[in-house]
């Protein structure tokens, strides 16, 4: 596979649900990005991580959990979700953080929490 | 803190036709900006990109922008569209403290509809 897979690709659960997403990036990259996009908002950056250690955490609230055991893994455990943190969760990699290091996004988890 | 305007949230255009989409952004330096596309099911994909030099950029698929300092403004353009640039597309400004970027500020998109 190449460039920036995420998996499943749709997600439902209830709010009593435990479930993570998985981004995997086979670009060699060292930085790894979770993105929250909501219908008629903006895209939200979550978290960042550079060489596995998380650099930004954009006041997510806790029962969002993010993983980064590798440079080419990215999870988002997920746990007492509410509804309206139904949305599509894009996951991004790139060579760094530096400003002029292209983002590659993958295809995404829509995820509906009932 | 920095952040990106997309005034038109959907753009009718036939065939053929000319396309500007309109990005203004606020932020106190000189920013980093992108467009991105995303088509449906997909993620984005990026159009290109302005960092510093000259301000017309060229990126894939025939699309163009330019960054007017004066107005805050990185618009998109494209001579000629086709039907397969029906799209979401993303303007986004990157804020580089020099110690490590904070990620990608969006826009809330604009939404491309081609007429035959």
């Amino acid at each position: 596979e190449t460039g920036v897979t995420q998996t499943p690709r749709h997600l439902v659960m209830g709010m009593t649900n435990k479930k993570s997403l998985k981004c995997e990036q086979h670009l060699g990259h060292n930085a790894m990005y979770w993105y929250k996009q909501s219908a008629k908002k903006p895209l939200e950056l979550m978290f960042v991580y550079n060489f596995k250690e998380q650099t930004e955490n954009n006041s997510v609230p806790s029962r969002f959990s993010p993983e980064c055991p590798n440079s080419s893994h990215l999870f988002l455990h997920l746990h007492t979700l509410q509804p309206e943190d139904s949305a599509l969760y894009l996951c991004a990699s790139s060579q760094g953080t530096s400003g002029t290091n292209e983002q590659f996004f993958g295809p995404g988890t829509r995820l509906t929490v009932l | 803190a920095q952040s990106v305007t997309q005034p038109d949230i959907h753009i009718t255009v036939s065939e053929g036709a000319s396309l500007e989409l309109r990005c203004n952004y606020s932020y106190g330096a000189t920013p980093y900006l992108f467009w991105y596309v995303q088509s449906p099911g997909q993620g984005l994909q990026l159009l290109l990109k302005y960092f510093s030099g000259d301000t017309l950029v060229q990126g894939i698929k025939g699309f163009e922008a330019e960054f007017k300092r004066s107005q805050s403004s990185f618009n998109l353009r494209k001579p000629s569209v086709h039907w397969s640039d029906a799209a979401e597309y993303f303007c986004a400004v990157l804020m580089y403290s020099g110690g490590g970027a904070d990620g990608l500020t969006f826009g809330k998109g604009t939404h491309l509809i081609i007429q035959p």
